[in-house]
């Protein structure tokens, strides 16, 4: 069975540019959710997808948003780049949108922003 | 607010040693506890979970953590580490917040292992 995957794994953008990063579920997975690492933060939990629409929000503001597609793969678009944005972008998978269920996590997308 | 705090941001131990790191929680209600293992370029991996029942809980690669609800603590263990152990790790706590549920990370324990 495959895993979470995600694309791009390095991403090297300039302030006010906009990044797209993109994840495909594990196959039969609903639930996306996306983790911002940044270093010396820890993992934020960023956004929440399930059954195609957004279920709940971490605090960031509204330049970071996403979409669940119909086949459950998603896509976070951070707009207006800046400095701090710079960090690994994880995305997670799990059956349904419960705290019972395991979340699967992808090897991350490494954002550079210059 | 719900929180999860690591208290160790580095710890050090030697081959075949015991292992325990610390996870303290604070939330209203029983959580749901989880450990997860960050390898050097790799994603995160589920170790144990906590929801209910029976407070010693098993998980993967020979670790166990323990619900004490007295201490508000959810501490990983280990009898005897392996060098394949160094990674991060992360203790994360999940609640209801509304009809949302919601995951927070404490900010993790990074392991070396000395030979």
């Amino acid at each position: 069975e495959a895993g979470v995957t995600q694309s791009p794994t390095h991403l090297i953008k300039t302030r006010g540019q906009q990044a797209t990063l993109r994840c495909s579920p594990i196959s039969g997975h609903t639930s996306v959710y996306w983790y911002q690492q940044a270093l010396g933060l820890g993992l934020q939990f960023l956004l929440w997808y399930d059954e195609g629409e957004e279920r709940n929000r971490g605090n960031f503001p509204p330049r970071f948003s996403g979409r669940q597609f119909p086949n459950y793969s998603s896509e976070l678009n951070v707009n207006a780049l800046e400095l701090e944005d710079s960090a690994l972008y994880l995305c997670a998978s799990s059956n349904a949108g419960v705290l019972t269920d395991t979340q699967y996590f992808g090897p991350g997308t490494r954002l550079t922003v210059l | 607010a719900q929180s999860v705090t690591q208290p160790d941001i580095h710890i050090t131990v030697s081959e075949g040693a015991s292992l325990e790191l610390r996870c303290n929680y604070s939330y209203g209600a029983t959580p749901y506890l989880f450990w997860y293992v960050q390898s050097p370029g790799q994603g995160l991996q589920l170790l144990l979970k906590y929801f209910s029942g029976d407070t010693l809980v098993q998980g993967i690669k020979g670790f166990e953590a323990e619900f004490k609800r007295s201490q508000s603590s959810f501490n990983l263990r280990k009898p005897s580490v392996h060098w394949s152990d160094a990674a991060e790790y992360f203790c994360v706590g999940g609640g209801i917040t509304g009809t949302a549920s919601k995951l927070t990370f404490g900010t993790g324990t990074r392991l070396q292992v000395t030979l």
